[in-house]
């Protein structure tokens, strides 16, 4: 799998925009990006999934380069319940079963 | 709708202990199940994953087992308990054979264990 490399923390300003980057500099061309948040104590929640289009849903907008060589998570109207670590992992999904690596992900913390 | 349980949602062990988790997922047939571990301060490790009754893959060498005796249930297991196995369990599922790219997982409560 391809790796990924994510700031360990950010903050942001409660009702601005999130900006979380990710690079997958090795991802190859059949993997898909993915991002998950994990809210503390909590299971992760699956936040987008992207190949090469943007991608946008009622959580978050994805955007991808056009290399696919970086991406970036946008929460547009960040609240406190937002705050979480946010995962960004890379991964083709073999047969049989769909196996999510994740590291250490990005500590978002909004502020008030 | 489809929901996953896991119990219990706390565990204090002596070390040396056994160890027994279960994961329940309902409203769904022939999930892909996964345990995962998180220790503090780290990311999620997957430590199993089934396709099916009986199908356990093993991703890292340690002193735990996993099995699947049931359609929808899966356990995770340890004969005898080290201070290391301690973390945030997390059980997941998603559907097998949903499209080639991108199925998501959907996770449990988790289970955080301490070993003393």
């Amino acid at each position: 799998d391809a790796k990924t490399t994510q700031p360990t923390s950010m903050d942001c300003a409660e009702g601005r925009a999130a900006n979380l980057p990710c690079n997958h500099s090795t991802i190859s061309g059949n993997e898909y990006v993915y991002w998950y948040r994990q809210i503390h104590s909590q299971g992760p929640q699956y936040i987008i999934h992207g190949l090469k289009n943007n991608e946008t849903n009622e959580m978050a907008s994805l955007i991808i380069t056009e290399d696919r060589k970086s991406s970036t998570l946008i929460l547009p109207h960040a609240t406190l319940r937002d705050t979480a670590v946010y995962y960004c992992i890379v991964r083709v999904v073999e047969t049989g079963a769909n196996n999510l690596f994740f590291g250490t992900g990005t500590r978002l913390t909004v502020i008030p | 709708s489809q929901t996953i349980h896991q119990w219990p949602a706390t565990l204090v062990q002596p070390v040396g202990s056994p160890l027994s988790l279960e994961c329940t997922v309902e409203g769904t047939s022939n999930p892909n199940l996964y345990w995962y571990r998180q220790a503090a301060g780290r990311g999620l490790q997957l430590l199993f994953y089934s396709v099916g009754i009986g199908q356990i893959s093993s991703e890292v060498p340690q002193n735990l087992s996993a099995s699947r005796p049931q359609d929808r249930q899966f356990i995770l297991s340890s004969k005898k308990l080290l201070l290391s196995d301690s973390g945030f369990y997390l059980c997941a599922w998603n559907k097998a054979g949903g499209p080639r790219y991108g199925s998501e997982q959907f996770f449990g409560p988790g289970t955080r264990l301490t070993v003393l």
